[in-house]
This record gives structure tokens, sequence and C-alpha cells, in this order.
């Protein structure tokens, strides 16, 4: 069970626009920044946004990160059919002083 | 370009104590003010964050897991390790090394490629 709760799945045709969403509580998410991982799979996770919205550097601006409250969102626009992958959100949490990743979304590109 | 690289016994027997190693390439544990992460992933499960390693001392445990790990520096500068004690089949994973960037200690933006370590009588 994580703390930290994404949906399972979630699916999309390329070019269409798909969130996956991250529900945490107050000690995590309500009170920290978030962050997102890609995982494809067989490879190490890659930070694919940090500080609830910001790129690294390569991240096309087509993901894009959002938080309100207790939940967070990664939008990913103009889906193309190599954001096939896992998505893993993250943060800091103050009561258990240390890092909670969600569950994980799988991503389908149909 | 800073680089990681896990090593470690790939099979290991249910209450052995596993200990990993991560090798820094582009960069120093010793030198640089970054902390220093493990990650495991069970096979066909999520992420699980282990720990965080600072060369000045400080750490953070997941607390579930927090009476049997130890994350400390290696025998090089370049190296910090891993131990868990007590294994068991529920601790066979993938087990990654990472470094948080200094935009949080959950913002992990170098990975190495993970080494597999399966428990198993």
């Amino acid at each position: 069970q994580s703390v930290l709760t994404q949906p399972p799945s979630a699916s999309g045709r390329p070019g269409q626009r798909v969130t996956i969403s991250c529900s945490g509580g107050s000690s995590n998410i309500g009170s920290n920044s978030v962050n997102w991982y890609q995982q494809v799979p067989g490879t190490a996770p890659k930070l694919l946004l940090f500080s609830t919205n910001q790129r690294p550097s390569g991240v096309p601006d087509r993901f894009s990160g959002s938080k309100s409250g207790s939940s967070a969102s990664l939008a990913i626009s103009g889906l193309q059919s190599e954001d096939e992958a896992d998505y893993y959100c993250a943060t800091w949490d103050g009561s258990l002083n240390g890092m909670v990743f969600g569950g994980g979304t799988q991503l389908t590109v149909l | 370009q800073l680089q990681l690289q896990e090593s470690g016994p790939g099979l290991m027997t249910p209450s052995e104590t596993l200990s990993l190693t991560c090798t820094v390439s582009g960069g120093s544990v010793s030198s640089s003010a970054y902390y220093w992460g493990w990650i495991r992933q069970p096979p066909g499960k999520g992420l699980e964050w282990i720990g965080n390693f600072y060369y000045g001392g400080s750490t953070y445990y997941n607390p579930s897991l927090k009476s049997r790990v130890t994350i400390s520096a290696g025998t090089s500068k370049k190296q910090f390790s891993l131990r868990l004690t007590s294994v068991t089949a529920a601790d066979t994973a993938v087990y990654y090394c990472a470094r948080p960037s200094d935009r949080g200690l959950s913002a992990f933006d170098v990975w190495g490629q993970g080494t597999m370590v399966i428990v198993s009588s």
C-alpha cells in the first residue's frame, strides 16, 4: 500500500492529452513539492518533472505538472508512442521523515 | 558527466546480510554537497525508497526498513554502500543507487542501471 495513490493504468491515442493523478496527504504533497519519474520497463527511472512543474534539461514541454492541496497531476499533451511507460509520483513526507512514491501508473498509447 | 554503477551478489540465501556498493564516476561522494541514495523495485512492482546518505554523516531511512538498513561511505571516496540484514524473499528486487538533485531529497536526477538481487533458499 503506497502512501501516494495513483491510478494503476491510463491510456490515450497519439496526439491526445492524458493526465495522471497522484493523491496524498497534508504531510507529503500538502506541504512539499512533487516529482515525477518515467520508467520504460527494463530501464532505470528517469526524472521527468521536479519541484512540481519544472522540467530537467531535455524533457519536452509536452510534459507538465500541477498541484492543488494534497493532490498533484502530470499532464502529457500531444501523446506519442514513445511516451508509453510507467509513471511515478514522489515527494518527501514530513511525518515519515522520508521519501514516498506513488504505486505507479502504466501508460498505454493506443 | 556523473555516472553511477551498482555492484553486489546476484543471489542470496534467506537470513544473510546483503551488501551492495555504488561506484561513482565523474564525481566524488566525499567532496560533493549532495546526498546519495538507494531505491529498489521488486519484480513487477513499484519503486520503494530505501534511504539517503550524506558523507558528512546525515542519513534518512525508510521507516519500514530502518531496523535492517545501513547506508554509509564506501572504502573509497568514490563509493557508498548499502547493507541490509536478515534478508527474505521479500527483499528480492532490482536495487538502484541514485543521487538526488539540489532541488530536493526526493528528486533523483542521476541513476545507476540497477542490479538484480534474488533471495532464495
